[in-house]
């Protein structure tokens, strides 16, 4: 089975411009999380989707949003691009039940934006 | 607010030895907890899952264990190699059995050859 799938694995843009990153779950998850990455540090939360409707959301701007498709994949979309968005981008799936999370997330490989 | 630590943040071992990473929180009412490995410009891989009801947890030469009262939480790596160099992390849910999840800045470790 494949595991959660993201693309691109790298990226550069440049300041003010937008950027999509997109997300493939592992198959029968239909929850997905995504999380930034700063070099040096632990992740941090940005979105959480399951069953196509947010439930959570991090302390970032509304530059970022994101949405989850019919199939479970979701894109996570970063507008007006600021040199501070530079950083690794990753995507998680879980299988949820309910409420609760007993279970284990699976991340991506990631993908690496620069902003320049 | 749950809050993840690890200590230490750097570790540079010679190979064959017998390591421990160590990862603490602030809100013991957890449902689980996880530890990951992460290669340079990597994606995190999963390594052990502890249920709340589970002291440790073991795979191959990785061993976790969890006391959830004192929030602790220990990696335990066995005759370490040159392989395993990588950063550790650990994973907290933010709330009560929801994710997302909360993690500490991670344990870069160095084996030497």
């Amino acid at each position: 089975d494949a595991g959660v799938t993201q693309s691109p694995t790298h990226l550069i843009k440049t300041r003010g411009q937008h950027v999509t990153l997109r997300c493939s779950p592992i198959s029968g998850h239909k929850s997905v999380s995504w999380y930034q990455q700063v070099l040096g540090q632990g992740p941090q939360f940005i979105f959480q989707y399951y069953e196509k409707e947010e439930r959570g959301r991090g302390n970032f701007p509304d530059r970022f949003s994101a949405r989850q498709f019919p199939n479970y994949s979701s894109e996570l979309n970063v507008n007006a691009l600021l040199l501070g968005d530079s950083a690794l981008y990753l995507c998680a799936s879980s299988r949820l039940t309910g409420q609760i999370s007993y279970t284990e997330a699976f991340f991506g490989q990631g993908t690496r934006l620069t902003v320049v | 607010k749950q809050e993840v630590t690890q200590i230490p943040a750097a570790l540079s071992v010679p190979e064959g030895e017998n390591l421990v990473l160590n990862c603490s929180f602030t809100d013991s009412a957890i449902y689980n907890l996880q530890w990951f490995r992460q290669d340079p410009g990597k994606g995190l891989t999963s390594l052990l899952l502890i249920q709340s009801s589970q002291r440790e947890q073991t795979s191959g030469r990785l061993n976790a264990s969890l006391d959830k009262s004192s929030g602790r939480s220990t990696l335990y790596i066995a005759a370490s190699q040159p392989g395993d160099s990588a950063t550790y992390l650990c994973a907290v849910p933010s709330n009560s059995g929801n994710t997302p999840l909360v993690f500490g800045k991670g344990t870069r470790l160095s084996v030497i050859a």
